[in-house]
């Protein structure tokens, strides 16, 4: 697709439930990150793709996260067990991760997550 | 010390003046230097970048680096309502590799133009 694509764009949970947040990233894209942004604060590292391999997961905040990318495009990033602390925007971002240059990343619009 | 400082605001300016926008950092061997715009519920966008020192303008949107004060700016000349966003400096090394130290985020600037 023409952008970075997330879903749900908005999800409503009870704690202690299981939520799945999907990631679509540009065509082509290597590079898959998570972020977690906080009402009114910075984005908070959670785990990067390269390709379908994880080399950097240290911004998981618990074992009760987790992610996943297959086919070098989809991923899926798994809250079990959700907490009201969980409530957040999560953000994905795909890049041409060329190994030197700038390392632009493109964002998408983010899943709302309110944990009831 | 944080890698990357950047003032939370808000910073509210009323339309058509000269916005400041800043960011100081502490590593030396970042290169590439970023600007992202991020609207309420939208994820954050690529304004411009730049490499290593100097300038770069783009429209109403200059970007200055100044490597020796470890200080980065973005000025918005003209600024409108419209420019009325959350905006976040990023940078990153020569080879930047990927993951956490991929790309190193301020924590944001929310900037008000008050019509």
């Amino acid at each position: 697709g023409a952008g970075v694509s997330q879903s749900p764009s908005n999800k409503v949970t009870e704690k202690g439930k299981d939520v799945e947040l999907r990631c679509d990233p540009i065509s082509g894209h290597t590079a898959l990150y998570w972020y977690r942004q906080r009402l009114g604060q910075g984005l908070e590292f959670l785990i990067y793709f390269q390709g379908n391999s994880a080399p950097d997961k240290s911004g998981l905040p618990s074992d009760r996260f987790s992610a996943e990318r297959t086919g070098e495009s989809v991923s899926t990033l798994t809250i079990q067990r959700t907490q009201q602390e969980d409530s957040a925007v999560y953000l994905c971002a795909s890049s041409l991760e060329q190994g030197s240059g700038a390392n632009v990343l493109t964002f998408g619009a983010g899943s709302r997550l309110t944990v009831l | 010390q944080k890698e990357v400082e950047q003032d939370p605001g808000p910073l509210s300016v009323p339309e058509g003046a000269i916005v400041s926008l800043n960011c100081t950092y502490s590593n030396s061997a970042f290169q590439y230097f970023m600007w992202y715009r991020q609207y309420s519920r939208k994820g954050p966008e690529l304004l411009m970048y730049t490499y290593s020192s100097g300038n770069k303008e783009d429209g109403r949107f200059t970007a200055q680096v100044d490597k020796s004060s470890k200080y980065i700016s973005l000025f918005i000349r003209d600024s409108q309502p419209s420019d009325s966003a959350t905006y976040l400096c990023a940078m990153s090394h020569m080879y930047s590799g990927g993951g956490a130290d991929g790309l190193t985020f301020g924590k944001g600037t929310h900037l008000i133009i008050q019509p």
